[in-house]
């Protein structure tokens, strides 16, 4: 069965530092989606993407944060400038169509020290 | 106000007994989409089933069972007969179909422990 792709898996940072996490959504999959997980806290929107563009964003998606589709395949969160309250579970989703669910990708752990 | 809101953080249940993880949303579309996953300790997020807002049915999927009261803006999991690998966070989640960018809002989810 097609699944999401996450790379990678643990990613340690230092403070300020850029991080780019990756993500191979399901090949005809037309809705992207990234969304992050606090240890032990609810999982959090941050900003959905279809034909080539974000079509809405969280408050927590601000400047410092930025997502590609580079090539028609992958799918990549830039966060610019790290900071602490960063760290957490980045989960990267897609779906088909507009009643599907989300098919998760199995996260990336950001820590950032 | 919350838009998801699951009240039980955690509970037990004895294997190969029921279980109802309740779910209830706010919203004011007519049309929306509710959703439960499951998410084991390794950390994955599996989707485990769905009901529409006009679907005259509660959905149904294997062990897991959707009761959707929709006066009562609830969509309570039930999953019979637990077993074991059912220990996990479940989450509720809901689509609006006015929200922009066709996200998923989630609830905070309720940690199930099976004892053997």
């Amino acid at each position: 069965e097609p699944e999401v792709t996450q790379t990678p898996s643990h990613q340690v940072t230092q403070m300020g530092q850029e991080v780019i996490l990756r993500c191979v959504p399901i090949s005809n999959h037309l809705y992207f989606y990234w969304y992050r997980q606090i240890l032990g806290q609810k999982v959090e929107f941050l900003v959905s993407f279809y034909n080539n563009e974000i079509s809405e964003k969280s408050e927590i998606f601000d400047d410092q944060f930025s997502v590609e589709r580079p090539d028609g395949s992958n799918f990549t969160l830039k966060i610019r400038s790290t900071k602490l309250e960063d760290s957490a579970m980045y989960f990267c989703a897609s779906k088909g169509a507009y009643n599907s669910p989300l098919h998760f990708g199995n996260g990336t752990r950001l820590t950032v020290t | 106000a919350q838009k998801i809101t699951q009240t039980q953080p955690g509970m037990f249940v004895q294997e190969k007994e029921a279980v109802t993880l309740d779910c209830t949303y706010d919203t004011s579309d007519q049309s929306y989409g509710l959703f439960w996953y499951k998410q084991p300790s390794s950390g994955e997020m599996i989707f485990l089933i769905y009901q529409g807002s006009y679907d005259e049915q509660n959905a149904t999927e294997g062990r897991y069972s959707l009761n959707f009261q929709k006066a009562r803006k609830s969509a309570n999991l039930v999953i019979s007969a637990s077993q074991l690998g059912d220990s996990a966070m479940y989450f509720c989640a809901m689509r609006e179909a006015a929200a922009a960018g066709n996200k998923l809002t989630f609830g905070g989810g309720t940690r199930v422990l099976v004892k053997p």
